[in-house]
């Protein structure tokens, strides 16, 4: 599965759009884009994935750009409670998810 | 999403006993499971992979003899630390995804362990 760099930290405004990027240079055709995130001591939580189109749901929406080397998850109205460490993943469908260091999301008041 | 649940979510043991953590998918069947291990500061690290029936397949440098996962059903697995010693004092987070098209895995809650 390809390689993944995201920032190591980033803060957000409370109420505000939080933009979180990530870089997946390496990425082949059939590797899907997740995301997860992680609140203190909880377990990963699914957010959104995609392969090449832009998604969006009830959490977040997930931008991939055209030559799918990098994408931005946008969660759109910034809370206190989406604090947390946010990965990208990117896998091969039907493979395990492996996680690397993240980001760290702080939202302030 | 689906549901994965863990039990117990914290435990606490003496050095020298076996510790077992189930795993159990609520609403859908897990045709695959996964555990993981998560030390402080830390980001998840995968320990072994298991599909319903079949032995599982661990990760490098995880020994199978001391953690003993079972996934004998579709909606549950269990990781069994035996001989639990103080360095496997971790949070163990179990995760599932069923054999449908779209294959996300979902997380449980995590098992926090304590080994004294």
């Amino acid at each position: 599965d390809a390689k993944t760099t995201q920032p190591p930290s980033m803060d957000c405004a409370e109420g505000r759009a939080a933009n979180l990027p990530c870089n997946h240079s390496t990425i082949s055709g059939n590797e899907y884009v997740y995301w997860y995130r992680q609140i203190h001591s909880q377990g990963p939580q699914y957010i959104i994935h995609g392969l090449k189109n832009n998604e969006t749901n009830e959490m977040a929406s997930l931008i991939i750009t055209e030559d799918r080397k990098s994408s931005t998850l946008i969660l759109p109205h910034a809370t206190l409670r989406d604090t947390a460490v946010y990965y990208c993943i990117v896998r091969v469908y039907n493979n395990d998810m492996r996680f690397g260091a993240g980001t760290r999301l702080t939202v302030k008041p | 999403g689906a549901v994965v649940s863990q039990h117990p979510s914290w435990v606490i043991c003496k050095s020298g006993t076996s510790v077992k953590i189930e795993c159990r998918s609520l609403d859908f069947q897990a045709t695959t499971m996964f555990w993981y291990r998560q030390f402080p500061k830390q980001s998840l690290m995968l320990m072994a992979t298991s599909n319903e029936g079949s032995k599982a397949t661990y990760e490098q440098g995880v020994e199978k003899d001391k953690f003993l996962i079972n996934h004998a059903s579709l909606t549950l697995s269990t990781l069994t630390v035996t001989s639990a010693h103080p360095e496997d004092s971790s949070f163990y987070i179990c995760s599932a995804r069923s054999g449908l098209a779209t294959e996300t895995q979902y997380f449980g809650p995590g098992t926090r362990l304590l080994v004294l």
